[in-house]
């Protein structure tokens, strides 16, 4: 089975300070990333993704993400955070194995507040 | 180009009612996903197509639920005899392919509320 934990809903930070979105993950063998970003009554919008390589993917809108095998962690950052940044946020997940479900898992959500 | 599109945005239904929901993936995505969005139960997996092959349907909470694609490309969500605990956003997702890296892309939802 997969699984993703994010251990924070709500997460605070000024406009122009650096955040962090947690998110750790279970998963047999090795694991497909991703982050989603969610606004107010709209679909899922695709952020990033790690497949394999570098651990640092780079996505949308100046977010990445660090992939850490040993702590089965893959948290979100963006070095200066925007008010308009200021969303619902989901991690999932994807086993790599050809015997792993096809579909994602996400996690609860983190709420992401910037106060201006 | 065109994204994933849902319909109808929003639905209102009494309990008992049969309600079907619409989806249109984004062309030449051979693999469709539906998922539930609900306060208690964050985004759940109903059901994904995959070109040809027998949908998996392993998520889907009860028989009252089914879902069909026509042609390899729209579907439609059938719920019978609604309850109030179908209330959700129901989302639907498609990709190039299932599984492996291919990432998925979201519609806008429908909310369905029950009365």
């Amino acid at each position: 089975a997969q699984s993703v934990a994010q251990p924070e809903d709500q997460v605070n930070v000024a406009e122009g300070n650096p955040l962090t979105v947690k998110c750790t993950y279970s998963v047999s063998g090795n694991p497909y990333l991703f982050w989603y970003v969610q606004y107010p009554n709209r679909g899922l919008q695709f952020l990033l993704k790690y497949i394999t390589g570098d651990n640092l993917v780079k996505g949308s809108y100046g977010f990445e993400a660090e992939f850490n095998k040993s702590q089965t962690s893959f948290h979100l950052k963006k070095p200066s955070a925007l008010v308009s940044d200021s969303a619902l946020y989901f991690c999932a997940v994807r086993g790599f194995s050809s015997g792993s479900a096809r579909q994602l898992t996400f996690g609860s959500g983190t709420q992401l507040t910037v106060l201006p | 180009g065109a994204g994933v599109s849902q319909s109808p945005s929003n639905k209102v239904t009494e309990k008992g009612k049969d309600v079907e929901l619409r989806c249109d993936p984004i062309s030449g995505h051979t693999a469709l996903y539906w998922y539930r969005q609900s306060l208690g139960q964050g985004l759940e997996f109903l059901i994904y197509f995959q070109g040809n092959s027998a949908p998996d349907k392993s998520g889907l909470p009860s028989d009252r639920f089914s879902a069909e694609r026509t042609g390899g490309s729209v579907s439609t969500l059938t719920i019978q005899r609604t309850q109030q605990e179908d209330s959700a956003v129901y989302l639907c997702a498609s990709s190039i392919r299932a599984g492996g890296p291919d990432t998925q892309y979201f519609g806008p939802g429908t909310r369905l509320t029950v009365l």
